[in-house]
């Protein structure tokens, strides 16, 4: 069973479209993430919810819109996609434990 | 401003022998550090991690040390293994106010040879 999964693994769309990547837990736990991994690399959160209330936003364009629909499910829309969106997007999720993340496979996203 | 960095981009070791992979921070606010590995085409995995109170946790032939003073953590595996070739994270947190946020450094590829 995976733990974590992203749906879909890889988004090639053009500039000026809204797209969406889904993500699911089934751990059970309560806090989830989304992840962007740029072209240098590095692993920058985006946003956080636990128990369907953001406690984490950071400075991420208002383009950028994660929607929870249960505890299970922290989906990311973008709106009005621009080149500087392309990148690896991962979710986590966390239960008990206030550091361990556990992360789904990512979603390669392309903007044309 | 790159808060945790790990200024080695890759590593190459001979099976058998260690592989010692650094990481350095700059935010004496972090009391918890933690390696994640990863596979190409997969999400991190968490692999180890380790308490600003202690100075070494060991895990099967992965071990890390934690060097206060230095603000510097390095991996030790001991002894690698091909499988273990791939890109290594370090990431660390504050708990206080930060909600259990990671920060995570830019990851050092292992290559392991056979």
């Amino acid at each position: 069973d995976t733990a974590v999964s992203q749906t879909p693994k890889y988004l090639v769309t053009q500039m000026g479209n809204d797209k969406s990547i889904k993500c699911e837990q089934n751990l059970g736990h309560d806090t989830m993430y989304w992840y962007k991994q740029d072209s240098k690399k590095f692993l920058k959160i985006m946003f956080s919810y636990n128990n369907k209330e953001l406690i984490i936003n950071e400075t991420v364009p208002n383009r950028f819109s994660p929607k929870s629909p249960d505890k299970a499910h922290l989906n990311l829309h973008i709106n009005s996609l621009e080149l500087g969106d392309s990148a690896v997007y991962f979710c986590a999720s966390r239960g008990s434990s206030p550091y361990e993340q556990y992360f789904g496979p990512g979603t390669r996203l392309t903007v044309t | 401003d790159q808060q945790v960095k790990q200024n080695s981009p890759s590593l190459s070791v001979q099976e058998g022998r260690i592989s010692i992979l650094n990481c350095d921070y700059t935010n004496s606010m972090f009391d918890y550090f933690l390696w994640y590995k990863k596979y190409p085409a997969e999400g991190p995995t968490f692999l180890i991690s380790i308490s600003s109170i202690k100075d070494k946790n060991e895990d099967g032939r992965f071990t890390v040390f934690l060097n206060k003073s230095a603000k510097h953590l390095s991996l030790h595996i001991v002894p690698s293994q091909p499988g273990d070739s791939a890109v290594y994270f370090c990431a660390a947190s504050a708990l206080r106010g930060s909600q259990g946020n990671l920060i995570f450094g830019k990851g050092t590829k292992l290559s392991v040879k056979p």
